[in-house]
């Protein structure tokens, strides 16, 4: 069974740009969620996802925003870039989301705002 | 607040030792406990979980320790590989969903 893919795996954009980034959940797992990792901050909790609703959101400013497909696939944007959002975004995915499931990651897209 | 943190940020280890490493929690309403090891360029792999009804958890060459009173938490590994080397995090999540709370991580340096 494949993976938690995520696309592109490195990406370099300026200050003010948007930024799209794609998952796409193991096959059979309806909740996406997505995290962000910075030596400073450690990894952060953005949102999760599931059957299309975002349940669950974490502390980050409304540039952040995300969505979920039908097919459980899910993106992540980010607008008007800041040189702090250079950041390692992980995707993981689990069956449905509830608390105790094992959560399976990504490989992450390495994002660089200059 | 929640929050999750490790007490060592850098642990090395010679090849068959056993490492211990150790993570603190603020929030004693987690009840869901998990060790992902993150290898370079890779993103987190789950290794072993605890929920917190257990003291203790053990999987292969790893144990998880759970001591609800002082909100600590600790990974045990036994006969430390070279291929063990990597950044280990905590994470608790509390009920409900998986919005998972993480530690700020440990590297582990494993020498020959």
């Amino acid at each position: 069974k494949a993976g938690v893919t995520q696309t592109p795996r490195y990406l370099i954009k300026t200050r003010g740009q948007q930024v799209t980034l794609s998952c796409s959940p193991i096959s059979g797992h309806r909740s996406v969620s997505w995290y962000q990792q910075t030596p400073g901050q450690g990894l952060q909790f953005l949102f999760e996802y599931f059957s299309e609703t975002q349940r669950n959101k974490g502390n980050f400013p409304g540039r952040f925003s995300g969505r979920q497909f039908s097919n459980s696939r899910s993106e992540m944007n980010v607008s008007t870039l800041e040189l702090g959002d250079s950041a390692l975004y992980l995707c993981a995915s689990s069956l449905v989301g509830q608390g105790g499931e094992k959560l399976f990651f990504g490989s992450g897209t390495q994002l660089s705002v200059l | 607040g929640e929050s999750v943190g490790l007490h060592l940020p850098t642990l090395s280890v010679q090849e068959g030792d056993n490492s211990i490493i150790n993570c603190a929690y603020s929030n004693s309403a987690s009840d869901y406990f998990i060790w992902y090891k993150q290898e370079s360029g890779k993103g987190p792999q789950f290794i072993i979980d605890i929920r917190s009804n257990m003291d203790k958890r053990q999987g292969q060459r790893v144990t998880v320790l759970l001591n609800k009173t002082v909100k600590h938490l600790s990974l045990q590994i036994a006969a430390t590989q070279p291929g063990d080397s990597a950044v280990y995090f905590c994470a608790g999540a509390l009920g409900g969903y998986n919005k998972l709370i993480f530690g700020a991580g440990t590297r582990l340096a494993v020498h020959p």
